[in-house]
Parts: C-alpha cells; structure tokens; sequence
C-alpha cells in the first residue's frame, strides 16, 4: 500500500523567512510522482509544485523549492521568503501508475507578520 | 481558460435525503477525478474518469455512492440515503489525460448532513 506522512500538523515562520515541511511516503512502485498542494481558507486546492521521481534534480518554482531524497523517501518542501499569502494548508501527496492521488494529513502554516 | 467549476457549493440536507454534487472539468480535460475531504479521514481519493469510463471506483465508500461522467465532460456524484458520516467536502479535479498527472481542483462542495 501507498503512504504519506507529514509528522508537523502545525507550524509558523515569520515573515521572509524560511520554513521547511517534512513529508516522508512508502511505496513499491518504481514510476510515481510527488506533489505539495496548498488549500488557503478559501478551501481551494492549489498545485505547489511536482516532482517526479525518475529525475534527480530537485523541482523549484520561484520561492518554492523540494528536497527529495529517493532513497530516504524523503520529499520536503522549502518556501522561502515567506509572505503573508503562504498560510494554509500544506498537503504533501503521491501519485502511482494507477494516478489516483495518496495524501498526507496536512501541514497548518501560519505566515506571521 | 476556466478552470474546475463545482455546484453547490454548500448543501445542507437531511439524513436520508439523495444529493446530487456536480463537477464541470477544464475543457479538454479527459480525466477526471472525485476525492473526499473530512476532518476524522483528511483527503481520499473516490472515484476516477478516463473520458465517461470509471476503471477504478475502488474508493467509493459504498454501494450508496455512485457517480456518472457524459460527453466526456460533466460529471454527477450521487449519495443516496445520506448519513451524518457523509458529511464533508467533495473536491474534484480534471487533468488534460491520465498521464500527463497534473490535476486541477475545483473549489469543493461543502456536504453537511443534519
């Protein structure tokens, strides 16, 4: 069975700073994708960035950056330069050959000014 | 373009009652995807559409929920007799095909059931 665990329910950083969400996963499959959505109170489920995990390099999209440790099944995300807009919900998630999306229980980030 | 439209976007109805929750995917999205989001559960995932066929309805959680896809477009997710436990937010997601594996959400439905 597929997994997806984020060990921090909760979390703050101050304004331009940086903040790093842990999300660990499991599975047997050799082709899968990762993901880190956002939900900001508008409950609106907003794509962060992607990663697919037959590339090595690390995926970046402006302020937002991945750490994924294929061995470790280690797949964290970096924002950087914090901004009021980033709090929301952070959910860590993986996609196998069959597609349907495996989530994690989710990351509460609280950007503070 | 428009993206992932969802109605209603919050239903109140009574235990025992049908409700009806509808998804207009982004034009030309092929695939299309039904999830789940409640408190005690988080997110998990429904049912699947490839054009109007579901391959996998592995996660419809019983024989009370059901759900259509026509002309390849709209689709319809139905619970029958609906219980206090159905309470939460259907989310739906579109994707251009199954492999291009970058889904776009809709806003949700937000189910209570009194």
């Amino acid at each position: 069975a597929q997994t997806v665990t984020q060990s921090q329910p909760e979390m703050s950083v101050q304004e331009a700073e940086t903040v790093t969400l842990s999300c660990t996963y499991d599975t047997s499959e050799n082709n899968y994708y990762l993901f880190w959505y956002k939900q900001p109170p508008s409950r609106q489920m907003i794509l962060v960035i992607r990663q697919e995990a037959y590339k090595q390099q690390n995926a970046t999209e402006n302020r937002f950056s991945v750490n994924f440790q294929k061995a470790a099944k280690s797949f964290s995300l970096k924002i950087s330069d914090s901004q009021l807009g980033d709090t929301a919900m952070y959910f860590c998630a993986l996609a196998g050959n069959n597609r349907k999306l495996i989530w994690g229980l989710g990351t509460s980030l609280a950007v503070n000014p | 373009g428009a993206g992932v439209s969802q109605s209603p976007s919050n239903k109140v109805t009574e235990k025992g009652k049908d409700v009806e929750l509808r998804c207009d995917p982004i034009s030309g999205h092929t695939a299309l995807y039904w999830y789940r989001q409640s408190l005690g559960q988080g997110l998990e995932f429904l049912i699947y559409f490839q054009g109007n066929s579901a391959p996998d309805k592995s996660g419809l959680p019983s024989d009370r929920f059901s759900a259509e896809r026509t002309g390849g477009s709209v689709s319809t997710l139905t619970i029958q007799r609906t219980q206090q436990e159905d309470s939460a937010v259907y989310l739906c997601a579109s994707d251009r095909t199954l492999d291009t594996i970058e889904q776009f959400f809709g806003p949700g439905t937000r189910l209570t059931v009194l």
